[in-house]
């Protein structure tokens, strides 16, 4: 699987957009963009994934770079609940199910 | 969505005993899961892909013979830590995939077991 990159950490203050940034430079053609993040003590929880196209859904909105090669998760209006690790992940539609999980970005939300 | 399950949540046992963690898909048929440790502060690590009816896939470096993988049915997949020492202590996570219409596959993951050897 193509690897991505993502800041460790960032914080943000509570009921302000977050722009969580992901870069994937080495990304193929038939990658898709996925979204995850795990809040403390749980599972991973699914967030959205995109394609080529900007994407969204009632947690948040995916853009995507016209090349493909980065991404933005954004958050449109952050809540205490929403400070966790989000992981970005790319896998390939006809490739193996895993998902191989980076080390993500520790998101912080000051109330 | 879609609703994976744990149990237990949370075990502590004795090192050198067994232990069973099972992962239940609740309200959809899984073909494959999948099982990562996750130790504190770290990224979820893949152990093994689960598959229905089949022998498990481990990746490198993950004890096939320590970490037994029973995948019996389309709902219902064990993880078996045998011989447990303290240094098995970790967050296990289980996930189950579904099949997207011309998008792949999504994943759904369960709450996870936390394991504690003494």
């Amino acid at each position: 699987d193509a690897k991505t990159t993502q800041p460790n950490s960032m914080e943000s203050n509570e009921e302000e957009p977050v722009h969580l940034p992901c870069n994937h430079s080495t990304i193929s053609g038939t990658d898709y963009i996925h979204w995850y993040r795990q809040l403390p003590s749980q599972g991973p929880e699914y967030v959205i994934h995109g394609l080529t196209s900007n994407v969204n859904n009632r947690m948040a909105s995916l853009a995507i770079a016209e090349d493909r090669k980065s991404s933005t998760l954004i958050l449109h209006r952050a809540t205490l609940r929403d400070a966790a690790v989000y992981y970005c992940i790319l896998r390939d539609v006809g490739g193996a199910q895993k998902l191989v999980f980076g080390q993500g970005t520790r998101l912080t939300i000051n109330p | 969505g879609a609703v994976v399950s744990q149990h237990p949540s949370r075990v502590i046992c004795k090192s050198g005993t067994s232990v069973k963690i099972e992962c239940r898909s609740l309200d959809f048929q899984a073909t494959t899961m999948f099982w990562y440790r996750q130790f504190p502060k770290k990224s979820l690590m893949l152990m093994a892909t689960s598959n229905e009816g089949s022998k498990a896939t481990y990746e490198q470096g993950v004890e096939k013979d320590k970490f037994l993988i029973n995948h019996a049915s389309l709902t219902l997949s064990t993880l078996t830590v045998t011989s447990a020492h303290p240094e098995d202590s970790s967050f296990y996570i289980c996930s189950a995939t579904i099949h997207l219409a011309g998008a792949g596959y999504e994943q759904y993951f369960g709450p996870g077991t936390r394991l504690t050897v003494t």
